[in-house]
């Protein structure tokens, strides 16, 4: 059974302040999403990473997979209230199901 | 609104009844992914199909559960005689094809008393 394990699993921290979240695996995944998650809502799709290695940018979120394409890390710089939610890492192998993290639980303090 | 629908958005159930739980995808998507999530935990693949056929049911109890998607209409997740433990929310998510991204519904949340 293929395992991810999100760190932390709860985040609570001071607006501007900047912070990570890692998303570990000892199995190798063709691609790795991450999601965000509201209170009763469904995740939404935030980013893909297909390439060991690989680096993507959206605003202030910086996503980047691991070389061997087990881990991933989700950085924020400069968090806002906004950024508060759930936030979960999803690893694909092939065509079919994705695999989820636990989810990080981030709050972001005025 | 092209996004995935899922119906109800909220369902209460007594134990020992049924539960059918409602899934259209997107727009130009026939492949549907249902997944469980229980509280505080993260979500858990169940089932995936596409039109008239059943891909891989690996994460479905093997009793009590069923799941299809027929050539017409929205794709249904079936729980007979539903126990307290099946209380959680179930997300329905849609793809293009194999291997493309997975864009998900709001999920139902299912209660039993």
């Amino acid at each position: 059974t293929q395992l991810l394990e999100q760190s932390p699993q709860f985040l609570s921290i001071q607006e501007g302040e900047n912070l990570t979240v890692y998303c570990n695996s000892s199995s190798v995944f063709s691609s790795l999403q991450w999601y965000r998650q509201e209170p009763g809502e469904g995740p939404v799709l935030l980013v893909t990473v297909v390439t060991g290695g690989e680096v993507k940018k959206l605003k202030r979120l910086t996503f980047q997979f691991g070389d061997a394409r087990k881990d991933s890390s989700l950085h924020i710089t400069a968090a806002q209230p906004g950024d508060t939610g759930l936030y979960l890492c999803a690893g694909s192998q092939g065509a079919q199901k994705l695999v989820f993290g636990q989810g990080t639980r981030l709050t972001i303090n005025p | 609104n092209a996004g995935v629908m899922q119906n109800p958005r909220h369902l209460v159930r007594r134990r020992g009844q049924e539960a059918r739980l409602r899934c259209s995808p997107m727009k130009g998507h026939s492949h549907v992914y249902w997944y469980r999530q229980l509280p505080e935990e993260g979500l858990k693949f169940m089932v995936y199909l596409q039109k008239e056929n059943i891909i891989d049911e690996s994460g479905m109890p093997k009793e009590r559960f069923s799941a299809e998607f027929p050539k017409e209409g929205p794709s249904i997740l079936r729980i007979q005689q539903v126990v307290r433990g099946d209380s959680a929310a179930y997300f329905c998510a849609s793809s293009p094809g194999p291997g493309y991204e997975q864009y998900f519904g709001p999920g139902t949340r299912l209660t039993v008393t």
